[in-house]
């Protein structure tokens, strides 16, 4: 059972570099979700894809940006790392965004030093 | 608006005890609310879910919660601590959908032997 699977787990970076955070689910859902969790602050929505071919902005978008490549992928680009990226990263998946029960992958941690 | 405030950061019980972990939610509407588990290095499990069926929600691994409207709670209980409860556990809480969730900054339960 593979469930969300999200690639790679850890990450250090420089400040300036960019990458990209992979994210496949095998569900067939149609919703995926990309979060972010830092310290004393919950987990907080950065873009979502409410349905193959579209994406939306969550509560932080700033310095990121996504794209769905298909049904079952989701990646998570950070053109230009900062210090303040420096986070726990989470993709989901659901299978509408109409209050199904959302599956999370096991993060990847990520470094900007 | 939503928001949700859970109200001890970190909970320490002896194994064999009653757990409770507190939460309180704003909202204009009905909400809909979850608890998810984080084992250390993990994704977020859902523990239950309410959607305004049955007040008294049982989940997963012996883990009830009581939706109580007039104290806008939704506190999640267990009757009998076991060693592997230690995590942390998020209450989170939505008016409209996935992509609205909002989550509570998390309580670290720690289960003394």
């Amino acid at each position: 059972n593979a469930g969300v699977t999200q690639t790679p787990k850890f990450q250090v970076l420089k400040t300036g570099q960019s990458m990209t955070l992979q994210c496949a689910q095998d569900m067939n859902h149609n919703s995926m979700y990309w979060y972010r969790q830092d310290p004393g602050m919950g987990l907080r929505l950065i873009y979502y894809s409410a349905s193959e071919g579209t994406t939306d902005k969550g509560e932080v978008p700033n310095g990121y940006n996504v794209s769905r490549l298909n049904k079952r992928e989701f990646s998570l680009r950070l053109e230009s790392a900062a210090p303040s990226q420096t986070s726990v990263y989470f993709c989901a998946s659901s299978r509408t965004s109409a209050g199904n029960t959302i599956y999370f992958g096991e993060g990847s941690w990520l470094t900007v030093v | 608006a939503q928001s949700v405030t859970q109200l001890d950061s970190h909970v320490s019980v002896s194994e064999g005890t009653p757990v409770l972990l507190r939460c309180n939610y704003s909202s204009s509407y009905s909400p809909s609310l979850f608890w998810y588990v984080q084992h250390p290095n993990k994704g977020l499990q859902l523990l239950l879910k309410y959607t305004s069926a049955a007040t008294l929600v049982k989940g997963i691994n012996g883990f009830e919660a009581e939706f109580k409207k007039s104290e806008t709670s939704f506190h999640l209980t267990k009757p009998s601590a076991h060693m592997s409860d230690a995590a942390e556990y998020f209450c989170v809480v939505t008016l409209f959908g996935n992509e609205k969730l909002t989550f509570g900054t998390g309580t670290r339960l720690t289960i003394i032997p």
